[in-house]
């Protein structure tokens, strides 16, 4: 059955340093990969995505990610994260960039 | 520029009353789409529009379920009969053009049926 999977549901971490956010998938091709971030009180947004090419994706406020097909893998990395970072991270992924099979979500704490 | 708007932002009824929920997108965004969230979970995509047409509304998940889009702009997601289970926050969001395009979603409708 096709899955995403985010492991961890709230990760605590200290402001300054760095950051891996965990996402496995379960599909019968490459699919496309997107990060999206929620912030309390704001929509989705997108940080990142991968359809093709570099497996190091580059996305905006500071974060990259980093596709390793051999683990179905796509785990989001910031070197050193912001109280303002705090907020629901969601790995997503599918055929499109609609039809997305959606993690569960990873809560980020930044501790001061 | 103004971003997806939806309202109403809070929306509670009783089971079995119809509901509509708006969406507004982003002005010249020929793509929409409704997706659900529910607590503790990821997003289930419910409907696609590409101009005034849904390509693809195998998301929604029975005949109580309905979506238009009219004038491809605003479009308008309607529950009848709410059952308790429709308690979730119902998120639109809107690209240029579809396919690979970025979504930029709205702040999204909780929805809670009593």
């Amino acid at each position: 059955a096709q899955s995403v999977t985010q492991p961890d549901i709230h990760i605590t971490v200290s402001e300054g340093a760095s950051l891996e956010l965990r996402c496995n998938y379960s599909y019968g091709a490459t699919p496309y990969l997107f990060w999206y971030v929620q912030s309390p009180g704001q929509g989705l947004q997108l940080l990142l995505k991968y359809f093709s090419g570099d497996t190091l994706v580059q996305g905006i406020k500071g974060f990259e990610a980093e596709f390793k097909r051999s683990q179905s893998s796509f785990n989001l990395r910031k070197p050193s994260v912001h109280w303002s970072d705090a907020a629901e991270y969601f790995c997503a992924v599918g055929p499109s960039n609609y039809q997305l099979i959606w993690g569960a979500g990873t809560k980020l704490i930044i501790k001061p | 520029g103004a971003g997806v708007s939806q309202s109403p932002s809070n929306k509670v009824t009783e089971k079995g009353k119809d509901v509509e929920l708006r969406c507004d997108p982003i002005s010249g965004h020929t793509a929409l789409y409704w997706y659900r969230q529910s607590l503790g979970q990821g997003l289930e995509f419910l409907i696609y529009f590409q101009g005034n047409s849904a390509p693809d509304k195998s998301g929604l998940p029975s005949d109580r379920f309905s979506a238009e889009r009219t004038g491809g702009s605003v479009s308008t997601l309607t529950i009848q009969r709410t059952q308790q289970e429709d308690s979730a926050v119902y998120l639109c969001a809107s690209s240029l053009v579809g396919g690979k395009d970025t979504q930029y979603f709205g702040p999204g409708t909780r929805l809670t049926v009593l």
